[in-house]
């Protein structure tokens, strides 16, 4: 967990609002992913972004959910409208250049409630 | 439908005994697994992991085995220690379509290591 630096830690929602979760990568990291683990579940990985480009989000849902890696800054994870089954607990991680079989190290993540 | 299984949620074992934790999975094109280990209100741990060039990979009390023919992992932790209680979770990558850093993960084994 070194290093990923994640805000905030809790996050209360109520339906409708919008939530931003941040995540500051390790210092020369370009590298983030975005995880989410609901409930009772294993980690299911959501995006995949460099500085300021998105490489994989094939696991984003389609409506509600954005990311951005800007070229300052954190990158943010946006949930929009959120509803009652986005409440999880959202784990982010960073590398630099991913060589081949590297593992993956994460931030303590923000549990996001949505009453 | 799930890629990787961890058929055991919970496992209970004396102090100083061996613990072991499994993991199967499906998909043949993973080829790098990887064990993670999770306390309450933290991100995910990097245990150990392995190439499926190797059947075997050892450091200090963790070892994982690789068995490519029956699609199953395990995790030997010996002698076991009451701070190994924590929540375990197996991973898996490859050249499946993911891309690096997309990860599929187990639901997770809770184990408790009893004093």
């Amino acid at each position: 967990n070194a290093g990923v630096m994640q805000n905030p830690r809790h996050l209360v929602r109520r339906r409708g609002q919008e939530a931003r979760l941040r995540c500051s990568p390790v210092k020369g990291h370009s590298h983030v992913y975005w995880y989410r683990q609901l409930p009772e579940e294993g980690l299911k990985f959501m995006v995949y972004l460099q500085k300021e480009n998105i490489i994989d989000e094939s696991g984003m849902p389609k409506e509600r959910f954005s990311a951005e890696f800007p070229k300052e800054g954190p990158s943010i994870l946006r949930i929009q409208q959120v509803v009652r089954g986005d409440s999880a607990a959202y784990f982010c991680a960073s590398s630099p250049l991913l060589r081949q079989n590297s593992p993956l190290h994460f931030g303590n993540g923000t549990r996001l409630t949505v009453t | 439908d799930q890629q990787v299984k961890q058929n055991s949620p919970s496992l209970s074992v004396q102090e100083g005994r061996i613990s072991i934790l499994n993991c199967d999975y499906t998909n043949s094109m993973f080829d790098y697994f990887l064990w993670y280990k999770k306390y309450p209100a933290e991100g995910p741990t990097f245990l150990i992991s392995i190439s499926s060039i190797k059947d075997k990979n050892e450091d200090g009390r963790f070892t994982v085995f690789l068995n490519k023919s029956a699609k199953h992992l395990s995790l030997h932790i010996v002698p076991s220690q009451p701070g190994d209680s924590a929540v375990y979770f197996c991973a898996a990558s490859g050249s499946y379509g993911g891309s690096q850093g997309n990860l599929i993960f187990g639901k997770g084994t809770k184990l408790s290591v009893k004093p």
